[in-house]
This record gives C-alpha cells, structure tokens and sequence, in this order.
C-alpha cells in the first residue's frame, strides 16, 4: 500500500506552546490530505482537510485560528497547534487519498499529543 | 440520522469462528466502501474495499455490498486473536475525495 509518514509521533509540550505536526506522503502526491483527531475510546473526527496551494477547509466547530493547516507541495501538510491547552491533547491522524477512481485512503502513523 | 452506522459492540468471537461485522449508510449515491482495521493506539490500516454489489474476497476477509440495502459487511473467517481490533466502515462521499467513518465496532477474539 501506499506511504504516509507523519512526524513527530509523539510530543509533549507545555500549555501555551505551538505544536507543528507534519504529514507527507512517500510515494505518491496528493492534492488534498485530511487531518483526523481521535481521543481515547472514540471515532475519528475530521477536522480539515488540507488542499495544496489553496486555504484549508474546516469542520464545524473546528477553530481554523487555533488548528493551522498548511499544505505548500504535493506531498507535504503541516497541522500547527497554536497556544496549546490540556484539552487538546489526542491523537492526530491525517490521511491521504492516492487514487482518483476509489480514493483509497492511506493514514499516517499517527501523532500523539500531550500538552501538560 | 447519521450518515455511516455501526454496531460498536464488543463483538466477542471464539478463535477459529467467523466473525460478522455490518455497516449501513444513507447515502444512495455512495459508490465506494471502505474497511479499516485500527487497532489500540494505531492510525487505520486499509484492509479492502468493494464497489460492486455481491461479495469479494482477500484472504480470510470478505466484504458484501448489497447498495440496494445500503449495507455492507465484512467477514472475517478462521478469527485470530491478533484479529482483535476496532474496524471502522468508511463511505466515499459521491464525487469528492472524502470518506465518511462509522463509529467502528470493536472485536474481541478469545482465545
């Protein structure tokens, strides 16, 4: 299957500090990637998705000035955590979709967040 | 109504059982479905997807799509303990490039 990396895979950081998450895909390029967030016993929850040199689009109740996303090439988006609190922490997935016909998914590794 | 619908369970099999997991949707023109296993503190994996009305098979997995039902399922034949794990159901969303995630049910193979 295809490739999606994420780094880092894990940080902890202190209330109040910005956090940058970066997602790319390996081995194929992907105009759009999607930015997932999961807390412990729970679903995925879409957040954005992310769309190569265009403005990001946000789920409702996503905050668009607290969650930064950038996606400045065809294999990379960056998602920033700005001002971090206690209540952000989670488990921030992002996918990529490879192929136009299925739009088979692929996830990255996952980062795990942790603000203290 | 929610859009993909899931049985969260625990759905506890016996190892060697066939395990049974359904997904229904609501959306008539959804025309690729998507089976993910995820286990505890993993990101999803992709373990097949089917688009075609009628079963298809890889492995010991297979997945049944009957669109005019608006369902879909996936058996896992022989289970495994390492086959315990939350599978999650994803819908494309017609003409764009997004799924939309069932809840997912969480598997228990004993052993």
């Amino acid at each position: 299957g295809a490739v999606v990396s994420q780094h880092p895979s894990w940080v902890i950081c202190k209330s109040g500090t910005s956090v940058k998450i970066e997602c790319r895909s390996l081995d194929f390029q992907a105009t759009t990637m999607f930015w997932y967030r999961q807390f412990p016993k729970q679903s995925l929850m879409l957040m954005a998705t992310s769309n190569e040199g265009s403005k990001a689009t946000y789920e409702q109740g996503v905050e668009k000035d607290k969650f930064l996303i950038n996606h400045a090439s065809l294999t990379l988006s960056t998602l920033t955590v700005t001002s971090a609190h206690p209540e952000d922490s989670s488990f921030y997935i992002c996918s990529a979709p490879r192929t136009i016909t299925y739009n088979e998914q692929f996830f990255g590794p996952g980062t795990r967040l942790t603000v203290l | 109504q929610k859009e993909v619908e899931q049985n969260s369970g625990p759905l506890s099999v016996p190892e060697g059982a066939i395990a049974s997991l359904n997904c229904t949707y609501s959306d008539r023109g959804s025309q690729s479905f998507f089976w993910y296993r995820q286990y505890s503190g993993k990101s999803p994996e992709l373990i097949m997807f089917i688009y075609s009305n009628g079963d298809k098979e890889d492995g010991r997995f297979t997945a049944q799509l009957n669109k005019a039902s608006q369902y879909v399922s996936l058996l896992i034949r022989d289970s495994q303990p390492s086959d315990s794990a939350t599978y999650l159901c994803a819908v494309n969303i017609p003409y764009g490039q997004n799924f939309v995630f069932g809840p997912g049910t969480r598997l228990s193979v004993l052993p």
